[in-house]
């Protein structure tokens, strides 16, 4: 079945280092990847999104890579500051758009 | 704020009790989703609506059903409620079903 896996499932950096996150995705099929980051006890919001023709998007101080060969794509957060601290889902395009989320990643940015 | 719109905000009930939350898509948007988002968990897709149509299911437990109106806004309704169906449910929207999911605020249902 549709399946998404992502890690680390927690990630403590220093204020101006970088993050990481990285999902792996099993449906060969799917075409749209959207990052979304959620804030306790809030809506996840979408952060940046990546659709399969193009390889690498970057917005600011966001960036996010796909492998489509692999199945890999990643989050990258450049300069980290303390309200980069939340919840990042990553998530994939199963059939009729539904979104197949990965566990999610706790960061936690540390002045 | 996305512009779509959830409620209740919050909702206590008991065990065996059927609740309805709504949902109303941003303006424009054809498409409802529902996604379910236990304590300290992921998000688990329940179901997608399509301009009034059911288009995909997921997870979605027998006693859970929703529907989607002529005016777009779509109800969850969960009947014979359990311990285990605690949770935040989240609704979202998008203009089509290749477009990108704005979410709403939720509902955080607890059941006592």
């Amino acid at each position: 079945g549709e399946n998404v896996e992502q890690h680390p499932s927690t990630l403590s950096v220093q204020e101006g280092d970088s993050a990481v996150i990285k999902c792996t995705y099993s449906d060969s099929a799917s075409n749209y990847f959207p990052w979304y980051k959620q804030e306790l006890g809030k809506r996840p919001q979408l952060i940046i999104d990546i659709r399969s023709n193009v390889g690498e998007k970057k917005d600011q101080r966001i960036a996010v890579t796909l492998n489509k060969t692999a199945k890999h794509f990643s989050l990258h957060i450049t300069e980290t500051q303390p309200e980069d601290s939340a919840v990042y889902f990553c998530a994939a395009k199963g059939g009729y758009n539904k979104l197949i989320f990965g566990a999610g990643t706790r960061l936690a940015v540390h002045p | 704020d996305s512009g779509v719109t959830q409620t209740p905000k919050h909702l206590i009930t008991a065990t065996g009790q059927r609740v309805t939350l709504r949902c109303s898509p941003r303006s424009g948007d054809l498409s409802v989703y529902w996604y379910q988002q236990s304590l300290d968990q992921g998000l688990q897709f329940l179901i997608q609506y399509y301009n009034g149509e059911e288009r995909a299911k997921g997870n979605i437990l027998e006693r859970f059903s929703a529907q989607q109106f002529p005016d777009l806004h779509s109800e969850l309704n969960l009947s014979s409620l359990e311990l285990g169906d605690s949770a935040l449910y989240f609704c979202a929207s998008s203009v089509n079903v290749y477009n990108e999911q704005f979410f709403g605020p939720g509902t955080r249902l607890t059941v006592l």
